[in-house]
């Protein structure tokens, strides 16, 4: 059981360049979700996912995109990267049932946009 | 605004000391609260979380944290620290009646240093 993991580990992009941003879970959650973590701030939503096809804005959506084709893959899509977001980017799963579910974490992916 | 507040950056403590990581909230309603560790280079892992019922709750690696309702906190606790501690701490609160993700709020997270 793998639980949450996120592909790839680090990566340093060009302003302007794209990528994307790959978070696979085995554990059967409806939920899923893309944060960034930056120092002294927290973890930020970015989006969200309730289900396979569907996908929500969280806090700092801008210049993010996400697909959730599959329920077990959720992907996070930056088309033109800005040093704006050099960051760490969590995935997280959670049950769907209720509020109350704790969420499960991947190993994070840093971001460096030069 | 509803919001978190973890009000220290870094807590220090001596080990086999007891230890308490402060997290308040100021939310409308009846929050669900949740603890998360991060260790270096790793994501975040669940420690414990107040839903209903007693006030004290349990949770992994002898952690603890008590509810206060009157005075808004959700401080994390341990009687006995261990170096392994040494680790950065998210307090959460998701709000209640919203199914929707967007109502999950961290907080600006706590540094633990347990020192031998």
């Amino acid at each position: 059981n793998a639980g949450v993991t996120q592909t790839p580990k680090f990566r340093v992009l060009k302003t302007g360049q794209s990528m994307t941003l790959l978070c696979a879970q085995d554990m059967n959650h409806e939920y899923m979700y893309w944060y960034r973590q930056d120092p002294g701030m927290g973890l930020r939503l970015i989006h969200y996912s309730v289900g396979e096809g569907t996908t929500a804005k969280g806090e700092v959506p801008d210049g993010y995109n996400v697909s959730r084709l599959k329920k077990q893959n959720f992907l996070l899509g930056l088309e033109s990267a800005a040093p704006s977001q050099t960051s760490v980017y969590f995935c997280a799963s959670s049950y769907s049932q209720g509020d109350y579910n704790e969420q499960f974490f991947g190993p994070g992916t840093r971001l460096t946009v030069l | 605004a509803q919001s978190v507040a973890q009000p220290e950056d870094q807590v220090n403590v001596a080990e086999g000391n007891p230890l308490t990581v402060k997290c308040t909230y100021s939310v409308s309603g009846n929050p669900y609260l949740f603890w998360y560790v991060q260790y270096p280079n790793r994501g975040l892992q669940f420690l414990l979380k107040y839903i209903t019922g007693d006030n004290l709750v349990k949770g992994s690696y002898g952690f603890e944290a008590e509810f206060n309702k009157s005075q808004t906190s959700f401080h994390l606790k341990k009687p006995s620290a261990l170096v392994s501690d040494s680790a950065l701490y998210f307090c959460a609160v998701r709000l209640p009646g919203y199914s929707s993700a967007s109502k999950i709020i961290f907080g600006s997270g706590t540094r633990l240093s347990i020192r031998p």
